[in-house]
């Protein structure tokens, strides 16, 4: 069974400082991961995806994440926050990509104070 | 990308009664999911429909509380019925973009709320 576990409920950082957002996952076959962003009061929006191709995966607003197989870890990461990334983020496996079923994880609030 | 709309987007129902949600792309997709999204907490899949098949239905989810339709490549319905305040969520649909490899697009969701 696939699953992926979010090791922080919360985090906060300082406009203009590194984000990192951590996530493992479970999953008997090769998954696919994602990682999707929710603002407030607004839908999903696909930050990046992995799907077995480069492991440093670079996706939209400056973020990026790392497929690392031997620490089954996809973690979040920029270099410098902005105040509008604030907002709760959802690390994603699925074992069909796309196509298949998205198991989410329990989400990371990110608070950006100035 | 797909472009999804979803009808309502927010209601406020009285218990023991149904709502129908409605979810629109504006292009022909395979899959099509529905989610629920609690107050809080993270997202689960309801059920996965596909076009001229019976919808499947997760663990913990029937159809009889949450009948689904599928009548085109483009349209599908959810239905909450007998609601209860336990159903107040959000309940977002997805598909599988034949044109974008390997990602699913959300609808903006539906905010269920019920007294």
């Amino acid at each position: 069974a696939q699953s992926v576990t979010q090791l922080d409920s919360h985090v906060s950082v300082s406009e203009g400082t590194p984000v990192l957002l951590r996530c493992n996952y479970s999953s008997s076959y090769s998954p696919s991961l994602f990682w999707y962003v929710q603002h407030p009061n607004k839908g999903l929006q696909l930050l990046l995806k992995y799907t077995s191709a480069a492991t440093l995966v670079k996706g939209i607003n400056g973020f990026e994440a790392e497929f690392k197989k031997s620490e089954t870890s996809f973690h979040l990461t920029k270099p410098s926050a902005h105040m509008s990334d604030a907002a709760e983020y959802f690390c994603v496996v699925s074992e069909r990509g796309g196509t298949d079923k998205l198991i989410f994880g329990t989400g990371t609030r990110l608070q950006v104070f100035p | 990308s797909a472009v999804i709309s979803q009808k309502p987007s927010r209601d406020i129902c009285q218990r023991g009664t149904s709502l129908t949600i409605q979810c629109q792309v504006d292009s022909q997709v395979t899959m099509m999911f529905w989610y629920r999204q609690q107050p809080g907490q993270s997202l689960t899949l309801i059920a996965t429909a596909n076009q001229g098949s019976e919808a499947t239905y997760e663990s913990g989810f029937v159809i009889d509380k949450f009948p689904i339709s599928r009548p085109n490549l483009t349209f599908s319905t959810l239905t909450v019925s007998n609601m209860s305040p336990e159903d107040s969520s959000i309940y977002l649909c997805s598909v599988d973009d034949p044109r974008q490899y390997n990602e699913q697009f959300f609808g903006p969701g539906t905010r269920l709320t019920v007294l």
